[in-house]
């Protein structure tokens, strides 16, 4: 089955700085991969997604990268501030209907003002 | 839009007694939902497919007579952890894919149960 990983398990930069969270996946056939960010004590809030057939997507300061070659994909933030400090998620699913999100671990993001 | 809500936010409990959490999508039909559960610093743990109208799926390693899914309409699913014990002490969520909209998942604001 799908198995995804995420690095690095927390970041932490200053406000003003880019982060970058990275992703690898290991079922060639994932053809949907979205970007969750939780705050403490709520749920997953989706912030950006993309599908295979497009290499990069962007939303204001948020982006994200897809190489189905090397099977990884990344989250850019560009302009970081105190409120993108959360958690955040990578995940992967293929296919439509009833086809489950495999995550990944999670990487702890911490914005210093 | 794609507001998913869940009820309750939180809820202590007996051990031994059964709780019942609801996952309800406000403004759109979800023929699909899905149930998780979160330990402390961990990612979510995918427990169980919940369709419309038929049984849930379960993933391996989760009982289905201790976690029983209800999905009766295309705007409410519910989740019943019978016999509670304080190991089931976690944060439950839930999350629905809008019916006939592609793969996307919007997630509830989370349930945190405590079984004392």
């Amino acid at each position: 089955g799908e198995n995804v990983e995420q690095h690095p398990s927390t970041l932490s930069v200053q406000e003003g700085d880019s982060a970058v969270i990275k992703c690898t996946y290991s079922d060639s056939a994932s053809n949907y991969f979205p970007w969750y960010k939780q705050e403490l004590g709520k749920g997953p809030q989706l912030i950006i997604d993309i599908r295979s057939n497009v290499g990069e997507k962007k939303d204001q300061r948020i982006a994200v990268t897809l190489n189905k070659t090397a099977k990884h994909f990344s989250l850019h933030i560009t302009e970081t501030q105190p409120e993108d400090s959360a958690v955040y998620f990578c995940a992967a699913s293929k296919g439509t209907g009833f086809q489950k999100l495999v995550f990944g671990t999670g990487t702890r993001l911490l914005v210093s003002p | 839009g794609a507001v998913v809500s869940q009820h309750p936010s939180r809820v202590i409990c007996k051990s031994g007694t059964s709780v019942k959490i609801e996952c309800r999508s406000l403004d759109f039909q979800a023929t699909t939902m899905f149930w998780y559960r979160q330990f402390p610093k961990q990612s979510l743990m995918l427990m169980a497919t919940s369709n419309e109208g038929s049984k849930a799926t379960y993933e391996q390693g989760v009982e289905k007579d201790k976690f029983l899914i209800n999905h009766a309409s295309l705007t409410l699913s519910t989740l019943t952890v019978t016999s509670a014990h304080p190991e089931d002490s976690s944060f439950y969520i839930c999350s629905a894919k809008p019916t006939g909209k592609g793969e996307t998942q919007y997630f509830g604001p989370g349930t945190r149960l405590l079984v004392l």
